[in-house]
């Protein structure tokens, strides 16, 4: 069973602070590093994803920071609003590999 | 607008019993995916399908069983076997790896209680 480790569990911020989601992987076959955000009661939804060509991508407020060779990735969201309280997951994937393994989840709170 | 439709969105079931989760996509997407979603530990992977009448275990198989007779639809069976089946179901569906792109698309979920 392939591994990925996200931490940490929980994370509280105040309004317009930058939290932090970490990922670290194991296979480096993978080719596709998505992350998910999911409110209570929903699936989860794509929110970012990068492959391991680049180190950095940013959508919005929303960045991934890409370590290949330490086989890390992470989440910053940048001026965090109340909105963005969810739970996050770190997932990966390629194109050869046809499903997607999924991180263990942070549940993020952002105080107004 | 497409989507995935996930029913019911709630059910209860006594010990001992089968029970069937739909799941109808109408997104013309190739593959099709059941996850187990419990409170710290993230999305796991049940089963999945590819093409029609063709499924692959994933990594929490056993008590489950499922279908893929129609490209639309991917029913998921708890049975009396998963000894543990209180947990929310989440389906999902991804227009098809050699398309190059992963991304899944998710139904709204199932939550299933056993009393």
């Amino acid at each position: 069973q392939q591994q990925v480790k996200q931490s940490p569990q929980s994370l509280i911020v105040q309004k317009g602070g930058i939290p932090i989601i970490n990922c670290a992987y194991e296979n480096t076959a993978f080719d596709y590093f998505p992350w998910y955000q999911q409110f209570p009661g929903k699936g989860p939804a794509l929110l970012i994803a990068i492959r391991p060509d680049v180190s950095e991508k940013k959508e919005g407020r929303f960045t991934i920071s890409f370590n290949k060779s330490a086989k890390q990735f992470s989440l910053h969201i940048m001026d965090s609003q109340p909105g963005d309280s969810a739970t996050y997951f770190c997932a990966f994937g390629g194109t050869s590999y046809g499903k997607l393994t999924f991180g263990q989840g942070t549940i993020l709170t952002v105080h107004p | 607008d497409g989507g995935i439709t996930q029913s019911p969105k709630y059910l209860f079931r006594k010990e001992g019993q089968n029970v069937t989760l739909s799941c109808e996509q109408n997104l013309n997407h190739d593959a099709m995916y059941w996850y187990r979603q419990d409170p710290g530990q993230g999305l796991r992977l049940i089963y999945y399908s590819q093409i029609v009448n063709d499924f692959q275990k994933g990594d929490i198989a056993e008590g489950y069983s499922v279908s893929r007779e129609k490209k639309e639809s991917f029913p998921l069976t708890v049975t009396s076997a998963q000894k543990n089946p209180t947990a929310f179901y989440l389906c999902a569906s991804m227009r098809g790896q050699s398309s190059g792109a992963n991304v899944l698309t998710f139904g709204a979920g199932s939550r299933l209680t056993v009393l």
